[in-house]
C-alpha cells in the first residue's frame, strides 16, 4: 500500500512568512509524529499525535510552531513568522503499533 | 535521559569490504533499538530492529545485536556494495514512550 506522503517536497519562503507543511500517514495508522532534521541538530522530535490529540508537544521549539491532525489522518505543521533557523527537513512518520515508525520523504524548508 | 551515540565522522570503504558502525545508548529500562538508513534524496527507511536484550536484527545482509551489558547495538555487514552508500542512523524507543531518539548518523561511502 501507499506509504507516508508529505507535501510540498520543497518550500522556499521569506523570513517572517507563515508556512504549512502537510503529512498523509499510512491508512489506519493511529499514531503520527513530526521530526526535524537539520545539519546542526541532527534528528529532533517535535510532536506526537494519537488520533487527533497531541499528548506530547514537548519538542516544539517555540510557540511559532503548531500542529493539528483531523479525522485521525492528515496532519498539518504550521510555522508562523519563519526565521532562518527554521530551515531544515521536516519529517513525518506514522505507526500502528507504537514500535515501528514509518517515515515520509520529508519537506525541505528554506527560509531566506 | 535517553540518548544514542554514534562514532564520529563519515566512513569510506571499498566494495566488498567489511562494515562496522558503532552505536551505544543510554536509557532507563529496556528500550527497543533500531537502525534507519537514508539513501540520497530519500526519507528514512527502517533497516532493522531489536526489541530485547540479545536479540539480533538482520536485513539485506546487515546485522546488529542488542547488547545490554555493553549498552551497544553495532551495525555490521560482511561485504558492502556501492548501493549501500547512504547515511545510517541508530535510534532507540523507550518502552511506554513515543519519540525516537536518534544518533547523529554516519555517512557511508562505498567506492567501486
Amino acid at each position: 500500500g501507499a506509504g507516508v506522503s508529505q507535501s510540498p517536497s520543497n518550500k522556499v519562503t521569506e523570513k517572517g512568512k507563515d508556512v504549512e507543511l502537510r503529512c498523509d500517514p499510512i491508512s489506519g495508522h493511529t499514531a503520527l509524529y513530526w521530526y526535524r532534521q537539520s545539519l546542526g541538530q541532527g534528528l529532533e522530535f517535535l510532536i506526537y499525535f494519537q488520533g487527533n490529540s497531541a499528548p506530547d508537544k514537548s519538542g516544539l521549539p517555540s510557540d511559532r510552531f503548531s500542529a493539528e491532525r483531523t479525522g485521525g489522518s492528515v496532519s498539518t505543521l504550521t510555522i508562523q513568522r519563519t526565521q532562518q533557523e527554521d530551515s531544515a527537513v521536516y519529517l513525518c512518520a506514522s505507526s500502528s503499533r507504537m514500535i515501528e515508525q514509518f517515515f515520509g520523504p520529508g519537506t525541505r524548508l528554506t527560509v531566506l | 535521559g535517553n540518548s544514542v551515540t554514534q562514532m564520529e565522522g563519515p566512513v569510506t570503504l571499498s566494495e566488498e569490504a567489511f562494515l562496522t558502525i558503532n552505536c551505544t545508548y543510554t536509557a532507563t529500562g529496556y528500550p527497543s533499538l533500531f537502525w534507519y538508513v537514508q539513501y540520497p534524496g530519500e526519507g528514512l527507511q527502517l533497516l532493522l530492529k531489536a526489541t530485547k536484550a540479545d536479540d539480533k536484527g538482520s536485513n539485506k545482509g546487515f546485522e546488529a545485536t542488542y547488547r545490554k551489558e555493553t549498552t551497544s547495538f553495532h551495525l555490521e555487514k560482511g561485504s558492502v556494495q556501492v548501493s549501500d552508500s547512504a547515511v545510517y542512523f541508530c535510534a532507540l524507543l523507550r518502552y511506554g514512550n513515543n519519540r525516537l531518539a536518534f544518533g547523529k548518523g554516519n555517512q557511508v561511502v562505498v567506492i567501486p
